[in-house]
C-alpha cells in the first residue's frame, strides 16, 4: 500500500464545507483511494473511495488530482456529527490506516 | 454491504489468561482482517484470515500470540494468548473484496489487567 500523508488536525465552522487534503505520492495503478471516519472508539466508516476520477456519494465528494498524487474529501456542509477522525487509504485491498485528520467541526 | 458482529464487545482479562474474539459475518466475503487499535492511536493490521489456510501475519505479530482461525467464509476467531497489559486495545474484524470498501465491526474492547 502507497504511504499516505494527511494533517494531523483541523478545524471547521458548522454548515461550511470541510476539505480534508491527502497526499499519496507513490500511489501505484491499481491502488484506489478510500476515505473511512473513526468516532470515538467505534469501528470505522466508509465514506467513499475512487480510482482516478472524482466520486460523489451522499455522505461526500472526493476529488483526485490527475497524476494521482493528492486527494481532497469534501463535506459540503459539515455539522457537528461530522466530529471525527478522517483517515484517507492508498490500497488495493487491505486497509492500512495512517494517523489520519482529526476533524472538529465547531458551532 | 456487510454487516459484522464482534463478541465479545469487551472483557477485562486476568494476565497470562487467553481470550477468543470472535468474528461473523452476514454474508460470505473473501477476505477477512484482523486490526489492532492501542488507546490515542490508529488501527495496526494484524492479520489477513484466510479461509482454508493459515493467517498471514503483518510485522511484529506471530501466530503464538495471535492464533486466528478462519473456518468458512463468514466467521473467523483471533486469540490474543498469553496476555499482558500491553495487550489492552481494541481489536478489530473487517471484512472486503478487492476494489470496494471494507466493512468493520465495531470491535472488542480488552483490558487486561
Amino acid at each position: 500500500d502507497a504511504k499516505t500523508t494527511q494533517p494531523p488536525s483541523m478545524d471547521c465552522a458548522e454548515g461550511r464545507a470541510a476539505n480534508l487534503p491527502c497526499n499519496h505520492s507513490t500511489i501505484s495503478g491499481n491502488e484506489y483511494v478510500y476515505w473511512y471516519r473513526q468516532i470515538h472508539s467505534q469501528g470505522p466508516q466508509y465514506i467513499i473511495h475512487g480510482l482516478k476520477n472524482n466520486e460523489t456519494n451522499e455522505m461526500a465528494s472526493l476529488i483526485i488530482t490527475e497524476d494521482r498524487k493528492s486527494s481532497t474529501l469534501i463535506l459540503p456542509h459539515a455539522t457537528l456529527r461530522d466530529t471525527a477522525v478522517y483517515y484517507c487509504i492508498a490500497s488495493y485491498h487491505d486497509m492500512r490506516f495512517g494517523a489520519g485528520t482529526r476533524l472538529t467541526v465547531k458551532p | 454491504s456487510a454487516v459484522i458482529s464482534q463478541k465479545p464487545s469487551r472483557d477485562i482479562c486476568q494476565r497470562g489468561t487467553s481470550l477468543t474474539i470472535q468474528c461473523q459475518v452476514d454474508s460470505q466475503v473473501t477476505m477477512m482482517f484482523w486490526y489492532r487499535q492501542q488507546p490515542g492511536q490508529s488501527l495496526t493490521l494484524i492479520a489477513t484470515a484466510n479461509q482454508g489456510s493459515e493467517a498471514t501475519y503483518e510485522s511484529g505479530f506471530v501466530i503464538d500470540k495471535f492464533p486466528i482461525s478462519r473456518p468458512n467464509l463468514t466467521f473467523s476467531t483471533l486469540t490474543v494468548s498469553n496476555m499482558s497489559p500491553e495487550d489492552s486495545s481494541i481489536y478489530l474484524c473487517s471484512v472486503g473484496q478487492r476494489d470496494t470498501e471494507a466493512f468493520f465491526g465495531q470491535g472488542t474492547r480488552l483490558t487486561v489487567v
